[in-house]
């Protein structure tokens, strides 16, 4: 069974530019769950989706969004990127009740020069 | 709003020995779930533990069990028989019954030496 894919790998983008950041749950998971890692601070909750809607948001800008598709993958839009948006974007997967477990993707590193 | 404390921002262990990481939470909720998830160099965050808050009983797998105290919100991580392969990252994490994201510390970075 595959595991929770993320694209691409490795992003660099300019300040200001934007970035699109995507994920692929593992079959049958409905819930797609958006972390960043940014050196010194964690990991960090941005957004949860389940069967196409934004469930939670994290204490983000409005700049940072995103959609879940029919087929329950999901996209990561950041905007009027900052410098302190270099991270690691990390997606993970789950059935969707609370008990089950997130399975996490290998991320995607963001740089912003 | 909940939160994860992890005081020990790295630690180390002999091959074979015992370490405990610590982890302390604040939530004002009776009912929520505790995770500690490893995280190895450039490699995927994976599940090493899960605790029901309701549950009085320790969780183990293996080589790795908590010491779950709800009164005094603590949740520590004893891995025994540390292996090399054990070195990573550690993320204490707290889950909600009713919101789906998790809540992380800042993590403990375990060293193993042989």
């Amino acid at each position: 069974e595959a595991g929770v894919t993320q694209s691409p790998t490795h992003l660099i983008k300019t300040r200001g530019q934007q970035a699109t950041l995507r994920c692929s749950p593992i079959s049958g998971h409905t819930s797609v769950y958006w972390y960043q890692q940014a050196l010194g601070l964690g990991l960090q909750f941005l957004l949860w989706y389940d069967e196409g809607e934004e469930r939670n948001r994290g204490n983000f800008p409005p700049r940072f969004s995103g959609r879940q598709f029919p087929n329950y993958s999901s996209e990561l839009n950041v905007n009027a990127l900052e410098l302190e948006d270099s991270a690691l974007y990390l997606c993970a997967s789950s059935a969707g009740h609370p008990q089950d477990e997130q399975f996490f993707g290998p991320g995607t590193r963001l740089t912003v020069l | 709003a909940q939160t994860v404390t992890q005081s020990q921002p790295e630690m180390s262990v002999q091959e074979a020995e015992t370490v405990t990481l610590s982890c302390t939470y604040d939530t004002s909720e009776s009912d929520y779930y505790l995770f500690w998830y490893k995280q190895p160099p450039s490699r995927q965050m994976i599940l090493v533990i899960r605790q029901e808050a309701y549950k009085q009983q320790n969780a183990t797998e293996n080589r790795f069990s908590v010491n779950f105290q709800k009164a005094a919100k603590s949740f520590s991580l004893k891995i025994s028989d540390s292996q090399l392969g054990d070195a990573a990252m550690y993320f204490c994490a707290y889950r909600s019954k009713s919101q789906g994201n998790l809540i992380f510390g800042k993590g403990t970075k375990l060293s193993v030496k042989p």
